[in-house]
């Protein structure tokens, strides 16, 4: 158990609709980072959070965004979804603003129909 | 550009040993990772390695880098099945991203 969690585990949802990934950063950790994971495209960095704002942005597309708040936990908010979207979303986290040691959490698994 | 490159499969004996190879692009990544993600669980960080370091141990797991050739191997000792999973190689991204680069992912089969 990596310390990060992330809810919910499954999501099954329709094209057009949105939806919205939670993560709760390991204890003490400042810095939340989104992945997506699929079998075209393996595993993507999408964004990255620090103590609230936005540090780093990677392949995420304009239909997706996301925010981490003041507790720390970050959600990220997919939009406008379509087959293509179907995908493991991984939540990682680590200490600071530099990656030394990176966590994952389990992952949500989006399944879009 | 930064890519990283890994063989999609490999398939050794229990009790053997394993070397799992990675190839990567960027020569100004500063640390390089090695992930095991377990069918339907999340990524677990094995082991990582400063590019100043040319080899790494810990416990069952080696890691070697070849700086020059911009190669990276894992090399699991005593291969168990408890091992079978999905290995993958990264890079920290470089011009300032902290996020990480992965290769495909080596299937990792053990088999008695």
């Amino acid at each position: 158990d990596s310390g990060v969690t992330q809810t919910p585990k499954h999501l099954i949802t329709a094209t057009g609709q949105r939806v919205t990934l939670r993560c709760s950063p390991r204890s003490g950790d400042l810095s939340v980072y989104w992945y997506q994971q699929s079998l075209d495209q393996g595993l993507q960095f999408l964004i990255q959070y620090y103590n609230g704002e936005e540090r780093a942005k990677g392949n995420i597309l304009e239909r997706f965004s996301a925010q981490q708040f003041p507790d720390l936990h970050s959600e990220l908010n997919l939009s406008s979804l379509e087959l293509g979207d179907s995908a493991l979303y991984f939540c990682a986290s680590s200490v600071g603003d530099r990656i030394y040691e990176q966590y994952f959490g389990p992952g949500t698994r989006l399944t879009v129909t | 550009g930064e890519d990283v490159e890994q063989s999609l499969f490999l398939s050794v004996r229990e009790g053997d040993s394993s070397v799992i190879n990675c190839t990567y692009t960027d020569s100004s990544s500063t640390y390089l990772y090695w992930y095991k993600q377990e069918p339907g669980a999340g990524l677990q960080l094995l082991t990582y390695i400063f590019s100043n370091m040319d080899m790494k141990q810990d416990q069952r797991l080696t890691v070697l880098l070849n700086k020059k050739d911009k190669h990276l191997s894992l090399r699991i000792a005593d291969t168990q099945t408890g091992d079978s999973a999905i290995y993958f190689c990264a890079e920290r991204g470089s011009g300032g991203y902290n996020k990480l680069i992965f290769g495909a992912g080596t299937r990792l089969a053990v088999h008695p």
